[in-house]
């Protein structure tokens, strides 16, 4: 079975631009989770998404905004993005509501200038 | 207010010993706790999980330990292998979340010396 992907894996933007991500889960799995990692502040939790619905966001401003489709891909956005926005985004999938376990893919690293 | 700490940023063990991970939190909702690893360049991946209703879970060369009145845990890997090289995050779930949203610590990078 495929694990989860994430595209792109690098990304190098300019202050003030917007940026999508993209995350396919394990097939099967309907919830997916968004993390940023970055040296500081380690990993932090940003939303969960479960049947196309936001069910947890975490303390991250509104630039930080996402969504999943009817297949359970999931996309996050950032607009207006600043320098210190450039982190490892990472993706996780599980299986279900309250699957504790979560399978993360290999991120997107995101460079912000 | 980080919820979720691990106290040693960096760890050295020699091949064969035991390696011992620890990991320290404050929110007593906490019920679920998990240890991922990480390599670079890759995302973390599950390594083992305990329930707040055990104090011991263990597979493999993996065994995890809850103190719950303590608010402690820790993840011993026997014996320790170079390939257990990497960064080691212990994260907790709390079932009054509406979904699942984890905690992470900081994280520990362990080096096994051959």
């Amino acid at each position: 079975k495929a694990g989860v992907t994430q595209t792109p894996r690098y990304l190098i933007k300019t202050r003030g631009q917007q940026v999508t991500l993209s995350c396919s889960p394990i097939s099967g799995h309907r919830s997916v989770s968004w993390y940023q990692q970055t040296p500081g502040q380690g990993l932090q939790f940003l939303f969960e998404y479960f049947s196309e619905t936001q069910r947890n966001k975490g303390n991250f401003p509104g630039r930080f905004s996402g969504r999943q489709f009817s297949n359970s891909r999931s996309e996050m956005n950032v607009s207006t993005l600043e320098l210190g926005d450039s982190a490892l985004y990472l993706c996780a999938s599980s299986l279900l509501s309250h699957s504790y376990e979560q399978y993360f893919g290999p991120g997107t690293r995101l460079t912000v200038t | 207010d980080q919820q979720v700490k691990q106290n040693s940023p960096s760890l050295s063990v020699q091949e064969g010993r035991i390696s011992i991970l620890n990991c320290d939190y404050t929110n007593s909702m906490f019920d679920y706790f998990l240890w991922y690893k990480k390599y670079p360049a890759e995302g973390p991946t599950f390594l083992i999980s305990i329930s707040s209703i055990k104090d011991k879970n263990e597979d493999g060369r993996f065994t995890v330990f809850l103190n719950k009145s303590a608010k402690h845990l820790s993840l011993h890997i026997v014996p320790s292998q170079p390939g257990d090289s990497a960064v080691y995050f212990c994260a907790a779930s709390a079932r009054n979340n509406a979904g699942n949203m984890l905690t992470f610590g900081g994280g520990t990078r362990l080096m096994v010396k051959p």
